[in-house]
């Protein structure tokens, strides 16, 4: 089964600076999906970044970037350049290659103050 | 591309009362899935559908939860007999046969 570690159930960062946020798996799978979901406040789940991991290169969007470590089972997610709207819950998530479970962290709870 | 669509937004039901949510997965996603949130915690995955079929169940969908797929589209979910510790966020999320998955807004469950 898989299994997925969050061990920062909250952060706070300041506008403009830099974030990371920890995560690691576990999975008996060589082939598999990592992702990372936002959930701001009352709304909706949004992907923020994926990986696959059979893909060494790391994953990046735009001011979001990942760290994979996959011998570890690590799966950081670095935010650069904090902006107010990055306030939301985040999930690290990953997916068997069979495509039929995304299993959840218990989230970090990220707060951008100005 | 219209997203995930779950109704009702909000279900405030008595304990032992049946409730049903409905989803509507964006068109041609094959892949359907059920989760449940609870507050401060993240999604617990329920259940799987691949078009009609349901090829994953959690031990957490007990015999009183039942799901649906019947043409391979919409998604119903039925809980019977309800308890207060179905309280939470029942959230749908589909996908084509890649990732990723594309979550709706959630149906708010309250059992009182």
């Amino acid at each position: 089964a898989q299994t997925v570690t969050q061990s920062q159930p909250e952060m706070s960062v300041q506008e403009a600076e830099t974030v990371t946020l920890s995560c690691t798996y576990d999975t008996s799978e060589n082939n598999y999906y990592l992702f990372w979901y936002k959930q701001p406040p009352s709304r909706q789940m949004i992907l923020v970044i994926r990986q696959e991991a059979y893909k060494q290169q790391n994953a990046t969007e735009n001011r979001f970037s990942v760290n994979f470590q996959k011998a570890a089972k690590s799966f950081s997610l670095k935010i650069s350049d904090s902006q107010l709207g990055d306030t939301a819950m985040y999930f690290c998530a990953c997916l068997n290659q069979a495509g039929t479970a995304l299993i959840f962290g218990k989230g970090t709870t990220l707060s951008v103050s100005s | 591309d219209t997203g995930v669509s779950q109704d009702p937004r909000h279900k405030i039901t008595k304990r032992g009362q049946n409730v049903t949510f409905r989803c509507d997965p964006i068109s041609e996603h094959n892949r359907l899935y059920w989760y449940r949130q609870t507050l401060g915690q993240g999604p617990e995955f329920l259940t799987y559908f691949q078009n009609e079929a349901q090829l994953e169940k959690s031990r957490l969908l007990s015999d009183r939860f039942s799901a649906e797929r019947p043409k391979g589209s919409f998604s119903t979910l039925e809980i019977q007999r309800t308890e207060q510790g179905d309280s939470a966020m029942y959230l749908c999320a589909s996908s084509r046969s890649e990732p990723p998955l594309h979550f709706g807004n959630g149906t708010r469950l309250t059992v009182t």
